[in-house]
């Protein structure tokens, strides 16, 4: 199954610092998402990049595609103590009703 | 954007009840849904996709007589954990399938087995 690899597993870093999540993926996607989840809390949806994008940005965030490295970066800039959570990313194919399969995420931690 | 709720926020029961938790697209319709459960400081794990009007297909080591799954409307799937025991404790989530491009999460469900 078409599942994302994020590292770090882990991350801390101080408020104002930047933070960088990489995911990495085995086959062919049709879009790469990023997703946010507070501490026993749901998904929050940050960003959808597709294919054929190299670059997309989205206030403090900013994600990268190399579909020929089959990875992706999330970039956030100029971290607050509430960005303190797990991102997970999700490789998506372009299979209708295919279920996005997720990995460990990478646990970020904002410190004032 | 899609909005998908779930029902109820979170649920404690005793152990050997039934729990039925409800997943709703509200302002879309989806023919397929997805069933992912969440134990502490994992990943989400697949259980099971739900079709609308056929049964659902369940991921490897999900026994479909435990969870059942009813997909009876294109805004609609319930999960079912029949007879609950506290192993079954966990962050239940649903997305639905509204477009190729993109799923919707619900806010998922905090099932705690006593």
């Amino acid at each position: 199954s078409q599942q994302g690899e994020e590292d770090p597993q882990a991350l801390s870093i101080q408020e104002g610092e930047n933070a960088t999540m990489n995911c990495s993926y085995k086959t062919s996607i049709n879009n790469l998402q990023w997703y946010r989840q507070n501490s026993g809390r749901g998904l929050v949806h940050l960003i959808l990049i597709r294919s054929n994008e190299r670059e997309k940005h989205s206030g403090r965030l900013r994600v990268t595609l190399d579909t020929s490295k089959k990875s992706s970066s999330l970039l956030i800039t100029a971290s607050r103590a509430a960005d303190t959570a797990s991102y997970f990313c999700a490789p998506n194919p372009s299979i209708a009703g295919y279920a996005l399969n997720f990995g460990k995420g990478t646990s970020l931690l904002v410190t004032p | 954007g899609a909005v998908v709720s779930q029902h109820p926020s979170w649920v404690i029961c005793k152990s050997g009840t039934s729990v039925k938790i409800e997943c709703r697209s509200l302002d879309f319709q989806a023919t397929t849904m997805f069933w992912y459960r969440q134990f502490p400081k994992q990943s989400l794990m697949l259980m099971a996709t739900s079709n609308e009007g056929s049964k659902a297909t369940y991921e490897q080591g999900v026994e479909k007589d435990k969870f059942l799954i009813n997909h009876a409307s294109l805004t609609l799937s319930t999960l079912t954990v029949t007879s609950a025991h506290p192993e079954d404790s966990s962050f239940y989530i649903c997305s639905a399938d509204a477009t190729r491009d993109e799923q919707f999460f619900g806010p998922g469900t905090r099932l705690t087995v006593l």
